[in-house]
C-alpha cells in the first residue's frame, strides 16, 4: 500500500556533531517532498521542502537530498544542537491533490 | 502573521457522543486538512477542503465528516465516538490547492474518548 517509511526510528548524536535522517518513499509518482520537525505538545513544523525536478536542497543548517532512482530522501542537520531534539517526519505529496503520506517518524535525541 | 489555530486544545467526551474540532487557517490560505495522529499510527490524512467543498478524504468511516466556512475556516464532526478515536488530531493550510505547497499545521486538538 501507500507507504513513506523511516529506517531508523530512534537517532542519538552528540551536540555539534551533523545528523541524517533517512526516508523511503514507495510511490513514484509523488513530486514534491516535506520534511517536518515535531516537538513534544506541538504540531508538525516545516523544515524544507524539495520539488522532485531537483536533487538538492539546502536550508539554514539542513540539507535535503532526493535520489528518484532509488527513491530515498534523507534530511542532514549540521552542527546538531539540544534544540534539534524532536520526531522528524518525512512526507510526500500524491497525484491525488492536498493528501500528504508521512513516514512513522524518527525521534532525534541530542547528547550535550 | 498568526499560525494555524486549533481549539480546544483538549477535549473529553465518553463512548457515543459527538465531538466538534474547530481550525483557523493561515490568512490568505484556503485550503484546509485534517489529519489524525494515533499513538503509534503516524499522521493518517482525513479530509481536505478548499473554496468550501470537500476535496479529498482519507480511509475514514462516514462518522468523520467536516465543512469549510466562506472566511476559510474548518470543522471536524465526528460521531459516535468510540475509543479508537482518541487521537490528536491536527489541522493545516496552504495557500491553495494546487500541489508542491507545504502545508503549515497547527497545534492541534487532543481528544480523549473514556
Amino acid at each position: 500500500g501507500e507507504s513513506v517509511g523511516l529506517h531508523l526510528p530512534t537517532l542519538s548524536v552528540q551536540e555539534g556533531d551533523n545528523s541524517i535522517i533517512n526516508c523511503a518513499y514507495s510511490n513514484s509518482a509523488s513530486d514534491y517532498f516535506i520534511w517536518y520537525k515535531q516537538e513534544s505538545g506541538k504540531g508538525p513544523q516545516f523544515i524544507i521542502d524539495i520539488r522532485s525536478n531537483m536533487d538538492k536542497r539546502q536550508g539554514q543548517r539542513v540539507t535535503v537530498l532526493l535520489n528518484k532512482t532509488v527513491k530515498h530522501l534523507s534530511l542532514q542537520i549540521a552542527a546538531t544542537q539540544p534544540g534539534d531534539s524532536a520526531v522528524y517526519f518525512c512526507a510526500e505529496n500524491t497525484s491525488q491533490g492536498g493528501k500528504l503520506i508521512f513516514g512513522q517518524g524518527t525521534e532525534l535525541s541530542v547528547k550535550p | 502573521e498568526a499560525g494555524v489555530t486549533q481549539s480546544p486544545t483538549h477535549l473529553i467526551k465518553t463512548r457515543g457522543q459527538q465531538a466538534t474540532l474547530r481550525c483557523s487557517p493561515i490568512s490568505g490560505h484556503t485550503s484546509v486538512y485534517w489529519y489524525q495522529q494515533a499513538l503509534g499510527l503516524g499522521l493518517q490524512f482525513l479530509l481536505w477542503y478548499d473554496e468550501g467543498e470537500e476535496r479529498n478524504r482519507g480511509n475514514f468511516p462516514p462518522r468523520f465528516s467536516g465543512r469549510q466556512f466562506p472566511n476559510y475556516s474548518s470543522e471536524l464532526n465526528v460521531n459516535a465516538l468510540e475509543l479508537e478515536d482518541s487521537a490528536l488530531y491536527l489541522c493545516a493550510s496552504s495557500p491553495w490547492r494546487g500541489g508542491n505547497q507545504p502545508q503549515h499545521f497547527g497545534d492541534g486538538t487532543r481528544l480523549s474518548i473514556l
